[in-house]
């Protein structure tokens, strides 16, 4: 059984800090990794993917991933009101186009 | 921009019931999935499809089967609707091939209560 873990929070930071979100996986056959965020009652949304080990940066978004470690995080810097959401980590094995998900951190932002 | 369209938002279906979940994707994907989201759960993947007529079960296929005819539209059936079937079904495509993926454009849901 392929795992992907997430603390499910909720993670609280106050408006303008940075917001770590965490993610383990079970397999070391992973191929590409994937965050979504999600608004309460909407459906998932691609933010950012990483395969290589090392960082990616895109806006205010960080992905890094520590395959060594089974581990990928989601940096958000500056963050917003409007970041508040569910954030999912999504894990693709080997060749296949499919991907296990982590049951998501959600993340209040304060003003 | 893909759109991955469900054809109901809200459904209301008794148990026993045959029911059809629908969902259209306009980018020409291959790759078409349906999982479940439960509070705690996270998504669990159903079934999936990576070509006309190809159907692979998921994790979780009991009691759910799939039809795709047509490259664009992929059917979630649930054959005699229970109550442990409540929930939020999420359809998606993407056009990932072999190594690399781009990842999922999802459906907007469509929450099914069965009483």
């Amino acid at each position: 059984q392929k795992e992907v873990e997430q603390n499910s929070g909720p993670l609280s930071v106050p408006e303008g800090a940075i917001a770590s979100l965490n993610c383990t996986y079970s397999d070391r056959g992973s191929q590409s990794f994937f965050w979504y965020r999600q608004y309460s009652g909407k459906s998932p949304e691609l933010i950012m993917f990483i395969y290589s080990n090392g960082d990616k940066e895109d806006g205010r978004f960080t992905a890094q991933l520590n395959k060594a470690s089974q581990y990928v995080s989601l940096l958000i810097r500056d963050s917003q009101p409007s970041d508040s959401a569910t954030y999912l980590c999504a894990v693709n094995w080997y060749n296949f186009n499919k991907f296990y998900f982590g049951s998501g951190t959600k993340l209040n932002v304060k003003p | 921009d893909v759109k991955v369209t469900q054809s109901s938002r809200y459904l209301v279906k008794r148990t026993g019931e045959k029911v059809f979940l629908e969902c259209v994707q306009d980018m020409d994907h291959e790759n078409m999935f349906w999982y479940r989201q439960d509070p705690g759960l996270g998504l669990r993947l159903i079934y999936f499809s990576y070509d006309v007529k190809m159907k692979e079960k998921g994790d979780i296929p009991e009691g759910y089967s799939v039809s795709r005819e047509k490259k664009e539209r992929f059917s979630l059936i649930l054959e005699s609707a229970s109550t442990n079937q409540t929930s939020m079904y999420l359809c998606a495509s993407s056009e990932g091939q072999g190594e690399w993926d781009y990842g999922y454009t999802f459906g907007s849901g469509t929450r099914l209560t069965v009483v």
